[in-house]
């Protein structure tokens, strides 16, 4: 099983429309958790990080499920603009020291 | 501004030989990173320092050589490059090692195609 897993998507939806994007992760003992945006031919950027009670940044809103290892990312009112790769991160502690291990991404395309 | 920057941007070399990335960040962070991304977009860790120190080496091929002069800088030497080297390079840095609240901050990426 990979430690981050999530489905590469393509995700097409109009503009307006409510899309949300689910994450697994392996390691029980995983502590944080994040949600990283990166557009085509760019570097990787923190959207949000993912607080166990669950957070929202305005039409962005974070789950955390722990009972089940995965995190969830919900898009309202989606915006042309809201088209990139969507990557999953989950911190692992490992050999004496926290890493940041990335999912493969999901992509989404919002069309007019 | 305050970033990372990394050069070069792109990369294109033959197979054998040796090439730098170089990496620095103005964002006073005491941790910095080399991540490979490749064609199937997974970003992996391959190196990381706190202060000048080592701290992470993942299982990555002693022909990469990361330097870290100061807690500015973190450059990485490849030497006798091959095909599979080809993938995008990211610098990154963070206040802090791992996660916790401190997220990384990534330089805009190295384009490496060797030939």
């Amino acid at each position: 099983r990979k430690e981050v897993e999530q489905d590469p998507g393509p995700f097409n939806v109009p503009e307006g429309a409510t899309v949300a994007f689910n994450c697994t992760y392996s390691n029980s003992a995983s502590q944080s958790f994040f949600w990283y945006r990166q557009d085509c031919r760019k570097e990787p950027k923190l959207l949000m990080s993912v607080y166990s009670s669950g957070n929202e940044d305005g039409r962005f809103t974070a789950q955390l499920n722990r009972a089940s290892q995965y995190i969830s990312l919900l898009i309202r009112d989606s915006k042309l603009s809201d088209s990139a790769t969507y990557l999953c991160v989950v911190n692992m502690f490992s050999g004496g020291y926290n890493k940041l291990i990335f999912g493969a991404g999901t992509r989404l395309a919002v069309h007019p | 501004d305050t970033a990372v920057s990394q050069t070069p941007k792109y990369l294109v070399t033959q197979m054998g030989n040796d090439k730098s990335i170089k990496c620095e960040q103005n964002l006073g962070h005491d941790t910095m990173y080399w991540y490979k991304q490749d064609s199937k977009k997974f970003l992996k860790i391959m190196f990381s320092y706190n202060n000048k120190e080592l701290i992470i080496n993942e299982t990555v091929p002693n022909r990469f050589s990361p330097k870290s002069p100061d807690k500015a800088h973190l450059n990485l030497h490849i030497n006798s490059l091959e095909l599979g080297d080809s993938a995008v390079y990211f610098c990154a840095s963070s206040q802090e090692i791992g996660a916790g609240n401190s997220p990384l901050h990534f330089g805009n990426g190295t384009r490496l195609t060797v030939t």
